[in-house]
């Protein structure tokens, strides 16, 4: 069984269009996480989330917008799309907020053309 | 604020050569250290982690040391394989700002057979 989940794996799209990506976890974890890698493998947070309450929302511009229906899930929406949002996009979790390792989805390479 | 600072990449070595890849932190607080590993194509995955001064981490023959005294948590592996080549992080959480784990800009490590 897979621990955190994202889909879809690959996204390829038009600048100006709207995409989501989705992220599930199965390991009972309170804390679920976004996270931007860009080409030079540089790791940025972007938002953090505990029991569906966001908890970090880093200088992320308005048009990423996070969505947790509840505590395994965690979904990133972004409205029109921008060149510069192409990356690879990480989902994770931890048991809690305070110094717990995290555990990493495979990832979703998004490519804006 | 937190912060940690990696060597700079990218490290090149033959099978079976020492490796050291440096880590230093700053943070406010006792936090937790870890180091990642990011294969090709996957999401990260700990790899060790100390959660005081002084505890050592070890896992796959990676170590690294918790020293407090020089605010440091250096990577160490005394013979690397062809099966190491991959990007490695230094993470720190933090107890004093909960939900943010700060990420080290990532170590490119290939190993040559």
């Amino acid at each position: 069984d897979t621990a955190v989940s994202q889909t879809p794996k690959y996204l390829v799209t038009q600048m100006g269009n709207d995409k989501s990506i989705k992220c599930e976890q199965n390991l009972g974890h309170d804390t679920m996480y976004w996270y931007k890698q860009d080409s030079k493998k540089f790791l940025k947070i972007m938002f953090s989330y505990n029991n569906k309450e966001l908890i970090i929302n880093e200088t992320v511009p308005n048009r990423f917008s996070p969505k947790s229906p509840d505590k395994a899930h965690l979904n990133l929406h972004i409205n029109s799309l921008e060149l510069g949002d192409s990356a690879v996009y990480f989902c994770a979790s931890s048991l809690g907020l305070v110094f717990n390792e995290q555990f990493f989805g495979p990832g979703t390479r998004l490519t804006v053309l | 604020g937190d912060s940690v600072t990696q060597m700079e990449g990218p490290v090149t070595l033959s099978e079976e050569a020492f490796l050291t890849i440096n880590c230093t932190y700053t943070a406010t607080g006792y936090p937790s250290l870890f180091w990642y590993v990011q294969y090709p194509g996957e999401g990260l995955q700990l790899l060790l982690k100390a959660t005081k001064a002084d505890d050592k981490g070890s896992n796959k023959g990676f170590e690294a040391t918790y020293r407090k005294e020089t605010t440091s948590f250096h990577l160490e592996k005394g013979s690397v394989q062809v099966s190491d080549s991959a990007v490695y992080f230094c993470a720190l959480g933090s107890g004093t700002n909960a939900g943010k784990s700060t990420f080290g800009d990532g170590t490119t490590l290939t190993v040559k057979p």
